[in-house]
């Protein structure tokens, strides 16, 4: 079945820093989604992409669809204490369902 | 506000004990979503329903069923619960379109299994 790749597990920064999470598929994407979650809360709809090659900012956050669609990144520029959490992507298959990657697990180093 | 809602919040039952978590959404969504998450781990789809189109995953275990008595409210009833089964359970909900399906999360129920 379709499996969407994310990767790192883990990235800890300095506050300040860059962070970028990236996914990947090995077949064409109709869309892919970001959703955030805050230790101990639960997913937050971040952004969804369609078209190819597509960027998107939200504030400090910079979302990027592929020109093939089959990938897809999320770049943090300067790095807050509230950016802590999770940030999962998410594509959705042909039956209208997600297919979560493993998420990327932002830790700021104190 | 428009949201999703789940009860209780935290749930201890003991090994074996029939448990029912409840999900409620105001935003009259036609689809409801649930999910078991376990730590550091992405949400894995149990089941979903389409207006009152039940719609299980392969692999979720004859020990979850769910039932969605009318648009607002969807249960989640584990019927034998194992250790295994202890993680957090969440409510989701969306209003299907082609092309889009953004997913609108509950705040989730913890499962202790003692």
């Amino acid at each position: 079945g379709q499996q969407v790749m994310q990767i790192p597990q883990y990235q800890h920064v300095q506050e300040g820093e860059d962070f970028t999470t990236y996914c990947n598929s090995s077949t064409t994407l109709s869309n892919i989604q970001w959703y955030k979650q805050r230790p101990g809360g639960h997913p937050v709809f971040l952004i969804q992409l369609v078209k190819s090659g597509e960027v998107k900012k939200q504030k400090r956050l910079t979302f990027q669809f592929g020109e093939a669609k089959k990938n897809s990144s999320l770049h943090i520029t300067a790095t807050q204490t509230t950016d802590v959490g999770t940030y999962f992507c998410a594509a959705m298959d042909s039956n209208y369902q997600l297919i979560w990657g493993a998420g990327t697990k932002l830790i700021i180093k104190p | 506000d428009a949201m999703v809602i789940q009860n209780p919040r935290y749930q201890v039952t003991q090994f074996g004990k029939p448990v029912t978590l409840s999900c409620s959404q105001t935003l009259n969504h036609n689809v409801m979503y649930w999910y078991q998450q376990k730590s550091s781990q992405a949400p894995k789809l149990l089941f979903h329903y389409y207006d009152k189109d039940f719609n299980n995953e392969a692999d979720t275990p004859d020990n979850f069923q769910s039932r969605r008595p009318n648009t607002s409210f969807c249960f989640l009833d584990i019927r034998s619960p194992g250790l295994g089964d202890a993680a957090m359970y969440l409510c989701a909900t969306s209003s299907r379109t082609l092309g889009a399906d953004t997913q609108y999360f509950g705040p989730g129920t913890r499962l202790t299994v003692l």
